[in-house]
């Protein structure tokens, strides 16, 4: 099965770059998709197709691709910002998914 | 608006079973897959299941495999996942979710505690 690798931990400044990255062998055979997960609520989607911003998601928040490695860009990090950010490999609704471990995002 | 909805969460002894639900709206479920992935307290998503569309292929993770089972009713645009043989460490709360036209929909979870 594969595994996606994410770094526990980030730690950023308000107003600075946050970059979260994910690595594994199913990219880029399949898409990365980013999640938000703040505590007792579900997963909130920022990134689709490894670039593309649902509606309503800020510019700030980007992804971006590159071989094995799929990365989550917070430009201009906020307090809010502050939250778990998970990675996804998935190609269709009908095949496995696999999830990152998760990055704990600090905004100091 | 896509809606899932899961019910069946709660408190079960270790050993017992407990059937989860998840009630589809807004889109053409028979269209496509959907996925149970869960999240035991303070750890991160774990995929769980995922059965196709039709019903036709089902996936299970190794760690429900044999214990789990997936179906679905597109008559009733429902899916249900049968937990049997349920373990301490099955405890967290469950999601449905789907990927439709690439975007991927949740639902707002329901918690499955096993305990003694």
């Amino acid at each position: 099965s594969y595994e996606l690798t994410q770094p526990p931990s980030v730690s950023v400044s308000p107003g600075q770059t946050a970059r979260i990255t994910c690595s594994g062998d199913t990219f880029p055979k399949k898409y990365g998709y980013w999640f938000q997960q703040k505590p007792g609520r579900a997963p909130f989607l920022l990134i689709f197709k490894d670039i593309e911003r649902p509606s309503g998601i800020p510019e700030r928040f980007s992804g971006s691709s590159s071989g094995a490695t799929v990365t989550l860009t917070i430009s201009a990090v906020q307090a809010e910002d502050e939250a778990v950010y998970y990675c996804l490999s998935a190609d269709n609704s009908n095949t496995p998914w696999v999830f990152g471990g998760g990055t704990k995002l600090t905004v100091l | 608006q896509v809606q899932l909805v899961e019910s069946g969460g709660g408190e079960v002894q270790p050993g017992r079973s407990l059937r989860l639900s998840c009630a589809a709206s807004g889109f053409i479920f028979s269209s496509y897959g959907i996925h149970w992935v869960r999240q035991a307290p303070g750890k991160g998503l774990e995929w769980v299941a995922v059965i196709s569309y039709n019903g036709n292929n089902i996936f299970y993770a190794d760690s429900v495999k044999g214990r789990f089972t997936v179906s679905r009713d597109n008559s009733e645009n429902t899916v249900h996942l049968q937990m049997n043989t349920l373990r301490l460490e099955d405890t967290a709360v469950y999601y449905c979710a789907s990927l439709i036209q690439m975007l991927t929909f949740w639902g707002q979870g329901t918690p499955v505690t096993v305990s003694s």
